[in-house]
């Protein structure tokens, strides 16, 4: 099994709801990544966890909240974001912290959209 | 400020002919480059990638050249096939990303539309 996979494939959310992104990868890896990559534009690291420990945050607001309950399982929870949230939020991992880049496994993302 | 610069949003190549797409850097603290593929409704997957130290690397089809004195990398397709038809996105790694992890800044994206 070497996939990422992500659900939902798609999100409508208002400004006020609570709604979490799931990530899932069976492959063993222990660096898992979030990246947000709005249209026309390149994925942008938002948080990364090692060994289900936060090691980076890129100065992501706080109505993002990520989560790592084990370590085949990556969450991000949502709370009170504004239209310009809308993005592709694409989830990867790889077997850890320092494997080689290449080797980083992207899910298919979930397509966000705040009204 | 972009670091890394796909300047050609969209390419379209006739089946069988070379593909070439290029990518420019600023940042002389990147080591290793990527190319990744991406398909509608999926995530990118890895293609190939050359370290800094070298100027080609080759894998069937796909061959990347590196020009460090230009900060300049392009992706050469082979002949070029329908299924190439996807997004390309060059990628950079920092040699030393200060948390101790290697991340990768992305270009863009160049959309390659292969016309059989």
């Amino acid at each position: 099994d070497t996939e990422v996979t992500q659900t939902p494939k798609h999100l409508v959310m208002g400004m006020t709801n609570k709604k979490s992104l799931k990530c899932e990868q069976h492959m063993g890896h222990r660096a898992m990544y979030w990246y947000k990559q709005k249209a026309k534009k390149p994925p942008e690291l938002m948080f990364v966890y090692s060994y289900e420990k936060l090691s980076i945050n890129e100065s992501v607001p706080s109505r993002f909240s990520p989560e790592c309950p084990n370590s085949s399982l990556l969450n991000l929870h949502l709370h009170a974001l504004q239209p310009e949230d809308s993005a592709l939020y694409l989830c990867a991992s790889k077997r850890s912290y320092f494997t080689d880049i290449n080797e980083q496994f992207f899910g298919p993302g979930t397509r966000l959209t705040v009204l | 400020d972009q670091q890394v610069k796909q300047n050609s949003p969209s390419l379209s190549v006739q089946e069988g002919r070379i593909s070439i797409l290029n990518c420019d850097y600023t940042n002389s603290m990147f080591d290793y480059f990527l190319w990744y593929k991406k398909y509608p409704a999926e995530g990118p997957t890895f293609l190939i990638s050359i370290s800094s130290i070298k100027d080609k690397n080759e894998d069937g089809r796909f061959t990347v050249f590196l020009n460090k004195s230009a900060k300049h990398l392009s992706l050469h397709i082979v002949p070029s096939q329908p299924g190439d038809s996807a997004v390309y996105f060059c990628a950079a790694r920092l040699a030393y990303s200060g948390a101790g992890s290697y991340q990768l800044t992305f270009g863009k994206g160049t959309k390659l539309s292969v016309i059989p």
